[in-house]
């Protein structure tokens, strides 16, 4: 069945770069998406990438795809307080609905 | 604003009651999707409608059920609650087309005592 795996914790210092990894196992994924929830909100769309692409640049969002090894990252740049959140990826073969990672826990220090 | 709304957003309630969640979709969204958000298990997949009717299910329990009425908006019922099935309860709503964004509401939090 579809799965997606990602590390629970990262702690970045303020104003470093943060790189959020993501396996998945659903090769007929045509998106793959990055969500933020941030402290007692719900779900916030990032970013999303189409299958066909290796990488997509938005401001200081950096995804990254290796179909190859089904992997996906997520990098911000110049992270900073206000990016402590946590970071779903998620998958979408266009047909069945969202498959979450359990999200990854961004803390980022002053 | 995404544009969901859920209500409410606090909920408590004691063990072996019923709670009926609800969701109103993003105008013009045809598609509602029920999450439930726990510590240890992460984002679950409930259940999806389209129009009305039932596209897609996944780890919902037989005690949980939900409906689409005709005006689009969604209710999520958990009856004999439990303590486990204290979570965040999150719906989504997404236009027709395949790989448009689902935009999330809130949150219900659900605390069963």
């Amino acid at each position: 069945g579809e799965d997606v795996e990602q590390s629970l914790f990262l702690s970045v210092r303020e104003g470093d770069s943060s790189v959020i990894n993501c396996t998945y196992t659903d090769s007929s994924s045509t998106y793959l998406y990055w969500y933020k929830q941030e402290p007692g909100a719900g779900l916030q769309l990032l970013t999303y990438i189409f299958s066909n692409m290796d990488m997509k640049q938005d401001q200081r969002l950096t995804v990254l795809l290796n179909k190859k090894d089904k992997h996906l990252s997520l990098r911000i740049a110049d992270t900073q307080t206000g990016d402590s959140a946590i970071y779903f990826c998620a998958q979408d073969d266009g047909n069945t609905p969202l498959v979450f990672g359990k999200g990854t826990r961004l803390s980022v220090i002053a | 604003d995404s544009g969901v709304t859920q209500t409410p957003k606090h909920l408590i309630t004691a063990t072996g009651q019923r709670v009926t969640l609800r969701c109103s979709p993003r105008s013009g969204d045809l598609s509602v999707y029920w999450y439930q958000q726990s510590l240890d298990q992460g984002l679950q997949f409930l259940i999806q409608y389209y129009n009305g009717e039932e596209r897609a299910k996944g780890n919902i329990l037989e005690r949980f059920s939900a409906q689409q009425f005709p005006d689009l908006h969604s209710e999520l019922n958990l009856s004999s609650l439990e303590l486990g099935d204290s979570a965040l309860y999150f719906c989504a709503s997404s236009g027709p087309t395949p790989g448009t964004e689902a935009f999330f509401g809130q949150g219900t939090r659900l605390t069963v005592v």
